[in-house]
């Protein structure tokens, strides 16, 4: 089965300073990855996926995010956080074949500080 | 375009009530899916809709929790005798195909308190 970890519950960053997210996953065949963000009171906004080729992903908002078989990662990064990107960031992986949901893991809330 | 709403956005019931949760996918989505997140919890899977048709309902808890596509379109989470631990966000998401390689797309979700 399916298994996402996010290993950082909470992150705190200053505003312009370079951000990682760290994701690893458990799946028996390649994955599909994604990345979502949820700010309060909303929806899951997708910010990049990966389903094959080219290992680095670029997203929306600036962030990108790396597959790295051989470490089960899918770490998320941004080079330079802004004040809006506090919010909670989700990791998800989905399976190759079939018609199974997405598996998420349990979130990690990033703060940003001036 | 619209994107996935929900309604109504905060429901509070009380213990043993029933309570049905609408979900409105963007048009011409084929695939639906229920999730419910706790409070510091990623979503969690409840159900997948692919047209009229659950095509997988593993992810519910319970016969407590139902839930119907009639038409392939707009969605009822149903869920009878409702327990405190129902209380969670309640997500809906469509994407245009199934399977694991489509985008989800996610409604903002609904909030329900049981008392």
């Amino acid at each position: 089965a399916q298994s996402v970890t996010q290993p950082d519950i909470h992150i705190t960053v200053s505003e312009g300073a370079s951000l990682e997210l760290r994701c690893n996953y458990s799946y028996g065949a390649t994955p599909y990855l994604f990345w979502y963000v949820q700010s309060p009171g909303q929806g899951l906004q997708l910010l990049l996926k990966y389903f094959s080729g080219d290992t680095l992903v670029q997203g929306i908002k600036g962030f990108e995010a790396e597959f790295k078989r051989s470490q089960s990662s899918f770490n998320l990064r941004k080079p330079s956080v802004h004040w809006s990107d506090a919010a909670e960031y989700f990791c998800a992986v989905g399976a190759l074949s079939g018609n199974t949901p997405l598996v998420f893991g349990k979130g990690t809330r990033l703060s940003v500080i001036a | 375009g619209a994107g996935v709403s929900q309604t109504p956005s905060n429901k509070v019931t009380e213990k043993g009530k029933y309570v049905e949760l609408r979900c409105d996918p963007i048009s011409g989505h084929t695939a639906l899916y229920w999730y419910r997140q706790s409070l510091g919890q990623g979503p969690e899977f409840l159900i997948y809709f692919q047209g009229t048709g659950a095509a997988d309902d593993s992810g519910l808890p319970n016969d407590r929790f139902f839930a119907v596509r009639p038409e392939g379109s707009v969605s009822t989470l149903k869920i009878q005798r409702t327990e405190r631990g129902d209380s969670a966000v309640y997500l809906c998401a469509s994407s245009l195909f199934s399977g694991g390689a489509d985008t989800q797309y996610f409604g903002p979700g609904t909030r329900l308190t049981v008392l």
